[in-house]
Formats: structure tokens, C-alpha cells, sequence
């Protein structure tokens, strides 16, 4: 199975402050059909996880625009400029690309 | 509008079958490419992929519980079911299903459903 691993495990940030998390891949998300299914979840507390961010970079309608994603490969990263107290929660890497799909094992977002 | 909701017995004995069933509107199961998954979450800890099942009848199961799992559709009522035997402690869990889109994203998810498995 491919292992995704998140850096870092928790975050602490101020509003306002922008982070990235990382998300590596233990093989590539490259494929063979030239798509990378790599993507990016939100779990708030007490709720449901929800889609941010699809095919590394793709932004899911009504998501802020201060949410972006990149990489490519094996290295994928979530950046949020500029933090608001909704962001707070943990954040998930998804791979579709190989089965079975997986995930990332979280990065908690606090307010320091 | 997307929504889905799963439901399930909430409490079970060891040894016994879990059946669950997610119950979704605003898409078709029959579309071309359209999928749904089950994804479990032990209380405190991180996501779990189970199956998912394709417009095709197409199924994918998660190797580690592969023996154990059956996931289903009935596209007429718009319902995708998933069924774990032989449970025991480790299962419990929430349990959520989600609709699977044409990039494979898990665009949409239900709410969850909690279940224990106690004796």
C-alpha cells in the first residue's frame, strides 16, 4: 500500500499567519492516464471530513481562495495564507492513484 | 443538492455481521463515473479507507479487510450498502460514506454513523 506521511503532526498557528503542510508519498501519484490523484480534506471538530483541494491543486467550489495546493511526484504541500479560526481542525492527504486508496495521518491545526 | 447519510444497527456483539447503509440523493449511482466509498474513523484517530463500488458494479476493497467486507448498490433507491463480518472491538468506529467524482475526490460525505462493538 502507498504511504502518505504528514509533516507536520500538529501546527500552531496565529490568525493571519500563513503554514504548509507537506504530504509525501512513498511511490509516485503520477498516473499512467497523466492525472494525479492526490487531495487535500478538512476535518473541523466534531464534523464530517470536507474536500478542499482535488487533483493537488484544484480548488473545490465555495473553498477560500487563501487555500492552495502543489507538488507533484512523491511531495505534495497545502498552504493557507493567512489562517482564520475556521481553518482549525485536521487536515488529510488522500491518494486515489493506487489501490487501495489511503490517507495521510492527519495534521492538527490549533491556535497557538 | 448533494447529500448522503449512513445508517447501521449503532451497538453489536463480537463475532457478529455489521451491516450499513448510505443513503444518498442529488446523483446517480448509474452515472458514468460516479463511485461510493466507506471510510471508518476509530474515536481520536485518523481515516480508514474500506471499499468503494463504481457506476459499473465495478468494487474495490481494502486489502487488510478484504476477506471481510461486501460492498453493494441498489441504484434504483439510490443506496450503497456495505457489510463487515465477523466483527470484534477493533471495529468500532465511525463509519462514513462518501460520493466519489470523476477525479476521484471525495467531494461529498455523510454525516457518520457511530458504531460500538461490545459483549
Amino acid at each position: 500500500d502507498v504511504v502518505l506521511t504528514q509533516t507536520p503532526p500538529t501546527l500552531s498557528a496565529t490568525i493571519g499567519q500563513s503554514v504548509s503542510i507537506s504530504c509525501r508519498s512513498s511511490q509516485s501519484l503520477l498516473h499512467s492516464n497523466g492525472n494525479t490523484y492526490l487531495h487535500w480534506l478538512l476535518q473541523r471538530p466534531g464534523q464530517s471530513p470536507q474536500l478542499l483541494i482535488y487533483s493537488v491543486s484544484r480548488l473545490e467550489s465555495g473553498v477560500p481562495n487563501r487555500f492552495s495546493g502543489s507538488g507533484s511526484g512523491t511531495d505534495f504541500t497545502l498552504k493557507i495564507s493567512g489562517v482564520e479560526a475556521e481553518d482549525l481542525g485536521v487536515y488529510y492527504c488522500v491518494q486515489g492513484t493506487h489501490a487501495p486508496r489511503t490517507f495521510g495521518g492527519g495534521t492538527k491545526l490549533e491556535l497557538k | 443538492q448533494v447529500t448522503l447519510k449512513e445508517s447501521g444497527p449503532g451497538i453489536l456483539q463480537p463475532s457478529q455481521t455489521l451491516s450499513l447503509t448510505c443513503t444518498f440523493s442529488g446523483f446517480s449511482l448509474s452515472t458514468y463515473g460516479m463511485g461510493v466509498g466507506w471510510i471508518r474513523q476509530p474515536s481520536g484517530k485518523g481515516l480508514e479507507w474500506l471499499a468503494n463500488i463504481w457506476w459499473d458494479d465495478d468494487k474495490y476493497y481494502n486489502p487488510s479487510l478484504k476477506n471481510r467486507l461486501t460492498i453493494s448498490k441498489d441504484t434504483s433507491n439510490n443506496q450503497a450498502f456495505l457489510k463487515i463480518t465477523n466483527v470484534d472491538t477493533a471495529d468500532t468506529a465511525t463509519y462514513y460514506c462518501a460520493r466519489i467524482e470523476g477525479l476521484g475526490a471525495l467531494d461529498y460525505w455523510g454525516q457518520g454513523v457511530m458504531v460500538t462493538v461490545s459483549s
